[in-house]
């Protein structure tokens, strides 16, 4: 069965330090992982996805993860906040033998000025 | 107890046939969305109501329909199913249209056939 956890559902940084969005996971198959980012009023948006190619992934936005497969995680990072990245952001898990997808809770991130 | 419930979970139906799929949220929030996950696994939004008032619709074919009779609810229909509609649907909603944090209904499998 897969599951995947966010640790953390809020995050707190000041704007132009590092973000640390942390996402663990379990399968019992290679997984395919994302990260999406909601802002108000507006849809999902895809920042990664890993599906088994490079371990680290970039995104859009400065975004980046490294699929650890020993740690089981897919941790979201970013060297520099920037204010506009204030939202929630879904760590999302997908069994590649199936459609089924698992959402995270949801991490919210907020920019300190 | 669930928070955002989508029925049927699973809808097999031929093509040509008119179908819906009810959401129902009971976390009293005013934003309610509906995406598809297409063949990538990727999620797309294809509407967002605000206390039954429609206030993103994506370029989705017009056969697509969505109806909010009421906050807690927002349903999909679909007229004329075409082989291409086949995918999983997901139902969220969210405290307000200012509010990122969403919460997932689990999903309904369409195949169109």
């Amino acid at each position: 069965a897969q599951s995947v956890t966010q640790l953390d559902s809020h995050v707190s940084v000041s704007e132009g330090t590092p973000v640390l969005l942390r996402c663990n996971y379990s399968s019992s198959y290679s997984p395919s992982l994302f990260w999406y980012v909601q802002h108000p009023n507006k849809g999902l948006q895809l920042l990664l996805k890993y599906t088994s190619a490079a371990t680290l992934v970039k995104g859009i936005n400065g975004f980046e993860a490294e699929f650890k497969k020993s740690e089981t995680s897919f941790h979201l990072t970013k060297p520099s906040a920037h204010m506009s990245d204030a939202a929630e952001y879904f760590c999302v898990v997908s069994d590649p033998r199936d459609d089924k997808i698992i959402f995270g809770k949801g991490t919210r991130l907020h920019i300190l000025p | 107890d669930t928070a955002v419930s989508q029925t049927p979970k699973y809808l097999v139906t031929q093509m040509g046939n008119d179908k819906s799929i009810k959401c129902e949220q009971n976390l009293g929030h005013d934003t309610m969305y509906w995406y598809k996950q297409d063949s990538k696994k990727f999620l797309k939004i294809m509407f967002s109501y605000n206390n039954k008032e429609l206030i993103i619709n994506e370029t989705v074919p017009n056969r697509f329909s969505p109806k909010s009779p009421d906050k807690a609810h927002l349903n999909l229909h679909i007229n004329s199913l075409e082989l291409g509609d086949s995918a999983v649907y997901f139902c969220a909603s969210s405290h307000n249209d200012r509010d990122p944090e969403a919460f997932f209904g689990q999903g309904t499998r369409l195949t169109v056939v």
